[in-house]
């Protein structure tokens, strides 16, 4: 079974400020994805960005990058010039590698980001 | 918007009671998956179909249960309500082609008194 930790439950940020969010996982698989999702108060997940376990390089969406440590089974996240809209939860998830099987996704507990004016 | 839509959004049910939740996953995509998030937590995944039939499920008691249907529309079923299951149940739509993501309705907020 696979674990995801979380370890900040809050964390603040001025805005235009950058901060990075943590994320430990634990697996046995090879090959997976993981994926951070914010959640604002509107509810919805958003997918925030994606990292494939096979691939090196650190992903990247505009102000938004990872910093995948496979080894160390670390994933974190790093918000660049932080906006008042980037204030939400944010959930780190894994999925194994699907093949036949489940498209399921195992989440953390969330960090709560609050972007200060 | 993801195109994924969950009816409906609010629901207040009394313990015992049954419930139905719907889902609508975006055009395309073919799997369906529930979560169900208590205040404060992570999503936990409760199952999941895939072509009208279940492809993984969680660990969750048999009165959860679910349906696919043609069109990839979904509905969740609790039955005997529990005081435990007020929660926020959100619904995942994704295809088995491309990026292997997850897009998510805007969930159901059920409450059970």
């Amino acid at each position: 079974a696979q674990t995801v930790t979380q370890s900040q439950p809050e964390m603040s940020v001025q805005e235009a400020e950058t901060v990075t969010l943590s994320c430990t996982y634990d697996t046995s698989e090879n090959n997976y994805y993981l994926f951070w999702y914010k959640q604002p108060p509107s509810r919805q997940m958003i997918l925030v960005i994606r990292q494939e376990a096979y691939k090196q390089q650190n992903a990247t969406e505009n102000r938004f990058s990872v910093n995948f440590q496979k080894a160390a089974k670390s994933f974190s996240l790093k918000i660049s010039d932080s906006q008042l809209g980037d204030t939400a939860m944010y959930f780190c998830a894994f999925m194994k590698r699907p093949g036949a099987g489940s498209y399921q996704l195992t989440f953390g507990k969330g960090t709560k980001l609050s972007v200060i004016p | 918007e993801t195109g994924v839509t969950q009816s409906p959004t609010h629901l207040i049910k009394t313990r015992g009671q049954q419930v139905t939740l719907r889902c609508s996953s975006q055009s395309g995509h073919n799997t369906v998956s529930w979560y169900q998030q208590a205040l404060g937590q992570g999503p936990q995944f409760i199952f999941q179909y895939y072509r009208e039939e279940e492809n993984g499920r969680g660990n969750f008691p048999p009165r959860f249960s679910g349906l696919q249907f043609p069109n990839y529309s979904s509905e969740l079923n609790v039955n005997a309500l529990e005081l435990d299951d007020s929660a926020l149940y959100l619904c995942a739509s994704s295809s088995r082609t491309g990026k292997s993501e997850a897009f998510f309705g805007q969930g159901t907020r059920l409450t059970v008194v």
